[in-house]
């Protein structure tokens, strides 16, 4: 089992639509759990960390779950600017960073 | 503005000579690392420093050497560079432990590297 694995996409969903995706990781001593936003040839910037009892940030929902070891994303009402794709990131047990490979996002007007 | 600036941009180079992609962080960040992003592969640390004159192997550390001589630098050199080498780059910054809730990953805007 890969380290941090998630769901390539692309996913394409219709403008105002719900998405949500998820993200598994293997260590079960990770710590940390983030999502980036990656804009195409851009750099990744943090859109928000994940919290043990979830958290949300406007149109945004991340949540935890350590019992099955994924982290999940819910877009409510998806804009176009909300294209891009999502990274997954986990510290693991060794202090190591561990980035996902990304899932892609294509909201279609 | 508080930023991590990367030099150059894009780097086109031949086999075999050394080349220095530069990095500057303005927000007095302990922590500093490189990547390298590739189409399938994601993002792969290089190396990483934990603070001035601490420095680490990340996961593809082979053809690259760094150096944290200052608390804002954190070059990037490429003794011999191959083909192989060829990739994106990114440059990144956090306070302390970048695992912290409070302090994020900051990344330059990339340098596009192409070896020939």
């Amino acid at each position: 089992r890969k380290e941090v694995e998630q769901d390539p996409g692309p996913f394409n969903v219709p403008e105002g639509a719900t998405v949500a995706f998820n993200c598994t990781y293997s260590n079960s001593a990770s710590q940390s759990f983030f999502w980036y936003r990656q804009d195409c040839r851009k750099e990744p910037k943090l859109l928000m960390s994940v919290y043990s009892s979830g958290n949300e940030d406007g149109r945004f929902t991340a949540q935890l779950n350590r019992a099955s070891q994924y982290i999940s994303l819910l877009i409510r009402d998806s804009k176009l600017s909300d294209s891009a794709t999502y990274l997954c990131v986990v510290k693991g047990g060794d202090d190591k960073i561990i980035f996902g490979k990304g899932t892609r996002l294509h909201i279609l007007p | 503005e508080a930023q991590v600036t990367q030099n150059p941009r894009y780097l086109i180079t031949v086999t075999g000579k050394k080349l220095t992609v530069t990095c500057s962080q303005n927000m007095n960040h302990e922590y500093m690392s490189w990547y390298r992003q590739d189409p399938g592969l994601g993002l792969r640390q290089i190396y990483y420093s934990m603070n001035v004159e601490v420095t680490d192997k990340g996961d593809v550390p082979e053809g690259y050497k760094v150096s944290r001589k200052e608390k804002r630098n954190f070059p990037l050199i490429l003794e011999s560079p191959s083909p192989n080498q060829t990739s994106l780059y990114f440059c990144a910054s956090s306070s302390n432990d970048p695992s912290s809730y409070n302090s994020p990953l900051h990344f330059g805007n990339g340098t596009r590297l192409t070896v020939t």
